[in-house]
C-alpha cells in the first residue's frame, strides 16, 4: 500500500498569515497520462470531508483561490496565501493512484 | 441538488451483522462509481471499498481490513449503494460515510453526512 504521511500534525495559525501543510507519499503518484493522482480535502468541524484540490494542483469548484496545491516528486504542498477563521479543521491528502486508496493522518489547523 | 444519505448504523455486538445504505438524488446514479470510507472516532479517514458501475460491470474493491467480511452493493433503479458489514470487529467501530466518485479526474466530489456504527459488547 502507498503510504501518504502528512506534517505537521497540528498547526495554530493567524488569520490574514500563510499557511503550508506538507504530505509525502512511499511512491510516485504520477499516472501513466502525466497528471499526479493526489487529492487534498478539508473536514470542517462536525462535518463530511470536502474536496479542495484534486489531480496535485487543480483547484475544486467553489474553493476560493487562497488554497493552492503543489507536487515536487513524492512531496505535496497544501498552501493558504491568507488564512480566514472559515479555514480551521482537519485537513487530509489522499493518494488515488492505487487500490487501496489511502490518506494521510490528517493536520489539525486551529486559529492561534 | 445531489444528496447522498446514509441510514443504517448503530450498536451492535462484536460478531454481528450490520447492512449500511446510502440512499443517492440529484443524479443520475448508474453513471456513477460510489464508495464507502470511514472514520474511528478521534481519527482519520479510511477508504473501505468501491462498487463501479454498469458500464465496468459493477465490479468492486475493498480495503484488506475488510475484505472477506464487508459486501457492498447496489441497486440503480433505487439509487442506492450497501455495504453490509459481517463478523464485525471492534475496531470496525466508525462513522461510515458513502462517497461519489469522480472517474478519470478522480475524485471525491459528495460525500454524504455519515452514519455511527458501534461494536460493543
Amino acid at each position: 500500500d502507498i503510504v501518504m504521511t502528512q506534517s505537521p500534525l497540528s498547526l495554530p495559525v493567524t488569520p490574514g498569515e500563510p499557511a503550508s501543510i506538507s504530505c509525502r507519499s512511499s511512491q510516485s503518484l504520477l499516472h501513466s497520462d502525466g497528471y499526479i493522482r493526489l487529492d487534498w480535502y478539508l473536514q470542517k468541524p462536525g462535518q463530511s470531508p470536502q474536496l479542495l484540490i484534486y489531480l496535485g494542483s487543480n483547484r475544486a469548484s467553489g474553493v476560493p483561490d487562497r488554497f493552492s496545491g503543489s507536487a515536487s516528486g513524492t512531496g505535496f504542498t497544501l498552501k493558504i496565501s491568507r488564512v480566514e477563521a472559515e479555514d480551521v479543521g482537519v485537513y487530509y491528502c489522499m493518494q488515488v493512484l492505487q487500490t487501496p486508496r489511502t490518506f494521510g493522518q490528517g493536520t489539525q489547523v486551529e486559529i492561534k | 441538488e445531489v444528496q447522498l444519505l446514509e441510514s443504517g448504523g448503530g450498536l451492535v455486538q462484536p460478531g454481528g451483522s450490520l447492512r449500511l445504505s446510502c440512499a443517492a438524488s440529484g443524479f443520475t446514479f448508474s453513471d456513477h462509481y460510489m464508495d464507502w470510507v470511514r472514520q474511528a472516532p478521534g481519527k482519520g479517514l479510511e477508504w473501505v471499498g468501491r462498487s463501479r458501475n454498469k458500464a465496468n460491470s459493477y465490479t468492486t474493491e475493498y480495503a484488506a481490513s475488510v475484505k472477506g467480511r464487508f459486501t457492498i452493493s447496489r441497486d440503480d433503479s433505487n439509487n442506492s449503494v450497501y455495504l453490509q458489514m459481517d463478523s464485525l470487529k471492534t475496531e470496525d467501530t466508525a462513522v461510515y460515510y458513502c462517497a461519489r466518485w469522480v472517474v478519470r479526474a478522480d475524485y471525491f466530489d459528495y460525500w454524504g453526512q455519515g452514519t455511527l456504527v458501534t461494536v460493543s459488547s
